[in-house]
């Protein structure tokens, strides 16, 4: 089946830095992409997503880039801060009823 | 405040027996979902119900059950069928069409 997976299981940057996460995906169909933060024993929360027509997306100190050449979606967080340690999770959003599609998480790690 | 509610947040099981965690939203949304994750997992999905009294089965169904008899609620049964139900339960809601889900916090089950 189709799958959605991570390139690195854990990341650890300084605090002040710019942080990168990547992701490979497989499903070419796959309408969004989308960027999910989970803090120990919480559930998921939405950061940002993409729509598959277009290959970079801002908000609040992230940043989403998605290249469907190579299958390839990637999140910057900039200045990255003690509050953002989490597993970040990047999803597809396929299927009629928009389920989403894991992948199994990158740890990132803010070191003082 | 609006906003999605598990319970209860832990839960032990003995081995044999049938489960039911509570899941219930009062934001209005006609998609619900279910996912388990396990330690160092992504989310995988087990049921989704896109309306009333209307579910499908996701990629790990047995062994679970659903009903969706009120918009608000979606409870999942954990029954004796599952041979591996110490997990991390979540369910998530979502504006039908929508990209961004709502997760509530989770439970966590243990047989014991």
């Amino acid at each position: 089946g189709e799958s959605v997976g991570l390139h690195l299981p854990t990341l650890s940057v300084q605090e002040g830095d710019n942080s990168i996460i990547n992701c490979a995906y497989s499903n070419s169909a796959s309408d969004y992409f989308i960027w999910y933060k989970q803090e120990s024993g919480k559930g998921p929360q939405f950061i940002i997503d993409i729509r598959s027509n277009m290959d970079k997306r801002q908000g609040q100190r992230v940043t989403v880039l998605l290249n469907k050449t190579v299958k390839h979606l990637s999140l910057q967080i900039a200045a990255t801060q003690p509050g953002d340690s989490a597993v970040y999770f990047c999803a597809e959003n396929s299927g009629s009823a928009r389920q989403l599609t894991f992948g199994s998480g990158t740890q990132l790690t803010v070191l003082p | 405040d609006g906003g999605i509610t598990q319970s209860p947040k832990y839960l032990f099981r003995k081995e044999g027996q049938n489960v039911t965690l509570s899941c219930e939203q009062n934001l209005n949304h006609d998609a619900m979902y279910w996912y388990r994750q396990d330690p160092g997992q992504g989310l995988r999905l087990i049921y989704y119900s896109q309306i009333v009294n209307d579910f499908q089965k996701g990629d790990i169904a047995e062994g679970y059950s659903v009903s969706r008899e009120k918009k608000e609620s979606f409870p999942l049964t954990v029954t004796s069928a599952q041979k591996n139900p110490t997990a991390f339960y979540l369910c998530a809601s979502s504006i039908q069409g929508s990209t961004e889900a709502f997760f509530g916090q989770g439970t966590r089950l243990t047989v014991v």
